[in-house]
């Protein structure tokens, strides 16, 4: 079965400071790999996906991950963290044998303070 | 804006009461996915159609229902209500079934059982 996982309920970071939000995957066969994030009261926001190609993904609002086969990881990444970055980030994972749904860790809430 | 709309955005009931939540999807797709989102559960799926058929059920108790209808919208049907079917229910919308595209979510409907 598909699945992922954030080991992290939560990561603090300063303003101005690297970030990083961490997931791991378990696929069989191709892992086609999200990243959303969701504001409070708010709808969940497509930020990045890996589906094949180059390791590291860009997407939206300067964020990138690093997908790495050999530890199964998928990791969010931003060089320098603003305070409104400070959401609920979600992992995801393609379920392609299952009509293709989405498969979601549980999230990892990201403070940024000033 | 993800274009998928979803309505009511909030709705408070009673216990024992039905209550049908609606999906629009993006203009052109086919596919609409129902998410539960609860403080303890995370985001669950729970059941997906594609160009009206169901194709995918997830943990949708029997107490739910949902269907999408020839113009591509979709209603969940929650009935006999309890107070742990609290929760933001979302919809998402994709174009094609087992794509390796992202999901759109609309912004949700949280339902507060009384």
């Amino acid at each position: 079965a598909q699945s992922v996982a954030q080991p992290e309920d939560q990561v603090n970071v300063a303003e101005g400071n690297p970030l990083t939000v961490k997931c791991t995957y378990s696929v069989s066969g191709n892992p086609y790999l999200f990243w959303y994030v969701q504001y409070p009261n708010r709808g969940l926001q497509f930020l990045l996906k890996y589906i094949t190609g180059d390791n590291l993904v860009k997407g939206s609002y300067g964020f990138e991950a690093e997908f790495n086969k050999s530890q199964t990881s998928f990791h969010l990444k931003k060089p320098s963290a603003l305070v409104s970055d400070s959401a609920l980030y979600f992992c995801a994972v393609r379920d392609s044998n299952q009509g293709g749904k989405l498969i979601f860790g549980q999230g990892t809430e990201l403070s940024v303070k000033p | 804006d993800s274009g998928v709309t979803q309505t009511p955005k909030h709705l408070i009931t009673a216990t024992g009461q039905r209550v049908t939540l609606r999906c629009s999807p993006r203009s052109g797709d086919l596919s609409v996915y129902w998410y539960q989102q609860s403080l303890d559960q995370g985001l669950q799926f729970l059941i997906q159609y594609y160009n009206g058929e169901e194709r995918a059920k997830g943990n949708i108790l029997e107490r739910f229902s949902a269907q999408q209808f020839p113009d591509l919208h979709s209603e969940l049907n929650l009935s006999s209500l309890e107070l742990g079917d609290s929760a933001l229910y979302f919809c998402a919308s994709s174009s094609l079934v087992q794509e390796t595209g992202e999901l759109f979510f609309g912004e949700g409907s949280r339902l507060t059982v009384l």
